[in-house]
């Protein structure tokens, strides 16, 4: 069946270093990726996207890389702050939204 | 400000009942959609509409119904069939003619029984 996991379900890091969470689908007919940050009792907060046809996008503070070959993609994110505190997941689409896989999430606590 | 509009915030439903959960868009979006979020899971799918007067049954429709009467709008209503209604509910929409615009969330709807 088709699958979105992630990698780490609890990731701890330093104030001020750099976080990496990952992300495995299993539809290689995904086309289309989002990564959404969720705050406790908040709805989810698109972060950054990108399409098949490129392997890295980056944003302020963030980059995505997306390797298809082994249908992986990873949300970096640069000099992690307290509020980057929150669960990061991501969604695999495919069919133009026909079908939309979530991930379980990963939750990123930043120790000050 | 374009975006989703989830009401209530909160909502207690007592056995038996059904209670409706409203959704506004202002973002001219095409597809809305219904998730269920419950602790340690992904996001499950309820229904989506991908137009006016049409929508589908997602992955957990069971105790659920919902309408489309208009683009800005998609209430969900969970009935006395849903056994296990305590979640939290995200409204999400996208505009399907156009991939790579995202799919946006409204602010959620946690819903527990008394």
């Amino acid at each position: 069946g088709e699958s979105v996991g992630l990698h780490l379900p609890t990731l701890s890091v330093q104030e001020g270093d750099n976080s990496i969470i990952n992300c495995a689908y299993s539809n290689s007919a995904s086309d289309y990726f989002i990564w959404y940050k969720q705050e406790s009792g908040k709805g989810p907060q698109f972060i950054i996207d990108i399409r098949s046809n490129m392997d890295k996008r980056q944003g302020q503070r963030v980059t995505v890389l997306l390797n298809k070959t082994v249908k992986h993609l990873s949300l970096q994110i640069a000099a992690t702050q307290p509020g980057d505190s929150a669960v990061y997941f991501c969604a695999a689409i495919s069919g133009g939204y026909q079908k939309v896989t979530f991930g379980t999430g990963t939750k990123l606590q930043v120790i000050p | 400000d374009g975006g989703i509009t989830q009401s209530p915030k909160y909502l207690f439903r007592k056995e038996g009942q059904n209670v409706t959960l409203s959704c506004e868009q202002n973002l001219n979006h095409d597809a809305m959609y219904w998730y269920r979020q419950d602790p340690g899971q992904g996001l499950r799918l309820i229904y989506y509409s991908q137009i006016v007067n049409d929508f589908q049954k997602g992955d957990i429709a069971e105790g659920y119904s919902v309408s489309r009467e208009k683009k800005e709008s998609f209430p969900l209503t969970v009935t006395s069939a849903q056994k296990n209604p305590t979640a939290f509910y995200l409204c999400a929409s996208s505009n399907p003619a156009n991939l790579g615009t995202g799919i946006y969330f409204g602010a959620g709807t946690r819903l527990s029984v008394l």
